[in-house]
């Protein structure tokens, strides 16, 4: 199984920060990453699919970046509504696997 | 629109059965593969398992594996899941998700959810 590392567990910043997240394989997944993010009492949405493509309809200040073991989601400006947690998830090998987490809150 | 409703989630003893449909509208249900993913309360998710657009080939999580039974009726455009032998680790909200990409491909990505059904299983 291929395990999913994600930091830092929590990052603390304010609205027009950057918000950099990371995530890191345990092998390599190629480019078969994505990202979702999830808010309160909510289901997770997809923001990013292998590695650097977004979603229909997810914002340009989104954006993925890495290959094989490390693996970047950055927030260019937080926005108001981009205080939420955010998992990485890979679909390289059976069984599909996500990272823990990283909650970005405001400081 | 693309719309995914699960239901029958509930409480059950351990040792019990349930079963989870998610009912699916907006795109064409027969040519997507779909997913289960599960969230236990305040902890991250976990995919329990897959199945092809036509059923054919079904994946499964080792949590989960050998207990539940993924299903669809491409008919009806709904997707199952058969869970047997409950243990209170399986208490999660369960959420189905339509895969990214359509065809005869293989598992995708998780695009998008359902609202999600809780499960408690408790005696």
């Amino acid at each position: 199984e291929i395990v999913l590392t994600q930091s830092p567990a929590t990052l603390s910043l304010s609205p027009g920060e950057r918000a950099t997240l990371s995530c890191r394989a345990s092998q390599s997944v190629y480019h078969y990453l994505a990202w979702y993010q999830q808010k309160p009492d909510q289901a997770p949405r997809l923001l990013i699919y292998d590695a650097s493509n977004r979603a229909t309809g997810i914002p340009a200040r989104f954006s993925g970046s890495g290959f094989g073991t490390d693996f970047t989601l950055t927030i260019s400006s937080l926005e108001p509504e981009d205080f939420a947690v955010y998992y990485c998830q890979q679909r390289t090998n059976w069984p599909f696997t996500f990272g823990p987490g990283t909650k970005v809150d405001i400081k | 629109q693309v719309q995914l409703l699960e239901s029958g989630g509930g409480v059950v003893q351990p040792g019990g059965s349930l079963r989870l449909s998610c009912a699916t509208s907006g795109f064409m249900f027969s040519t997507y593969g779909m997913h289960w993913v599960r969230q236990a309360p305040g902890k991250g998710l976990e995919w329990v398992a897959f199945i092809r657009s036509d059923g054919s080939n079904n994946f499964y999580g080792d949590s989960v594996k050998g207990r539940f039974t993924i299903s669809r009726d491409n008919s009806n455009n709904t997707l199952y899941l058969q869970m047997n032998g409950l243990r209170a680790e399986d208490t999660a909200v369960y959420y189905c998700a339509k895969n990214l990409v359509g065809g005869g491909t293989t598992g995708s990505w998780f695009d998008p959810w359902g609202q999600g059904t809780l499960v408690i299983v408790s005696s």
